[in-house]
């Protein structure tokens, strides 16, 4: 089985430009997460979507980050413009609606670099 | 609101030896827990949970153990071995509710 896979692994930018990143959650995960980790960090969650409803995005800054889910399977985080602040990985999970006892299921992230 | 706190940045041990990575935490509504393993440029992964009910849970070499009076949790892995040079996270759950709060993470380095 094909897990949670994520595109693209590193991406550079500058600042002011828009990015994007895209997420295939494993088949049959109802729950799909972005999370933002910062060096040293724990991943912090920017939204939550159960199927194609967005149910938590209240660390989301809405006024540079955008996300959507389509059909309730792919997802893509777009920020638009990007600030040097904005450095940092970015990580897709999934998981079914019950997430005990197994946790979520991580992509491999994207690294993003903002200069 | 740090709700899971990971105090350790890293963690030393030699190979064979036991390693030992402390969790706290202040939600005492958590009514579970969980351990993932990242290694670099690679997403976290799931290692092993723990439910509140339960003050022990084994699998492998890996153990955990959690004191509810203390709101503290540990990870045991013996005997450590050099493919667990990871970071290892906490996570904090709540059943029914999706979002789960992760600690900052403790870098464990296994040496020869």
């Amino acid at each position: 089985e094909a897990g949670v896979v994520q595109s693209p692994r590193y991406k550079i930018i500058e600042k002011k430009q828009p990015v994007a990143f895209w997420c295939n959650p494993i088949s049959g995960h109802n729950t799909l997460y972005w999370y933002r980790q910062n060096l040293g960090q724990g991943p912090e969650l920017l939204i939550r979507y159960e199927n194609e409803e967005a149910v938590d995005d209240s660390q989301l800054p809405k006024d540079r980050f955008s996300a959507e889910r389509l059909k309730g399977v792919d997802s893509t985080l777009k920020i638009q413009p990007a600030e040097l602040g904005d450095s940092a990985v970015y990580l897709c999970a999934s998981s079914p609606r019950q997430v005990w006892p197994y946790g979520y299921t991580f992509g491999s992230g994207t690294r993003l670099t903002v200069v | 609101d740090q709700q899971v706190k990971q105090n350790s940045p890293s963690l030393s041990v030699q190979e064979g030896r036991i390693s030992i990575l402390n969790c706290d935490y202040t939600n005492s509504m958590f009514d579970y827990f969980l351990w993932y393993k990242k290694y670099p440029a690679e997403g976290p992964t799931f290692l092993i949970s723990i439910s509140s009910i339960k003050d022990k849970n084994e699998d492998g070499r890996f153990t955990v153990f959690l004191n509810k009076s203390a709101k503290h949790l540990s990870l045991h892995i013996v005997p450590s071995q050099p493919g667990d040079s990871a970071v290892y996270f906490c996570q904090g759950g709540i059943q029914g509710a999706q979002k789960l709060v992760f600690g900052q993470g403790t870098r464990l380095t296994i040496n020869p």
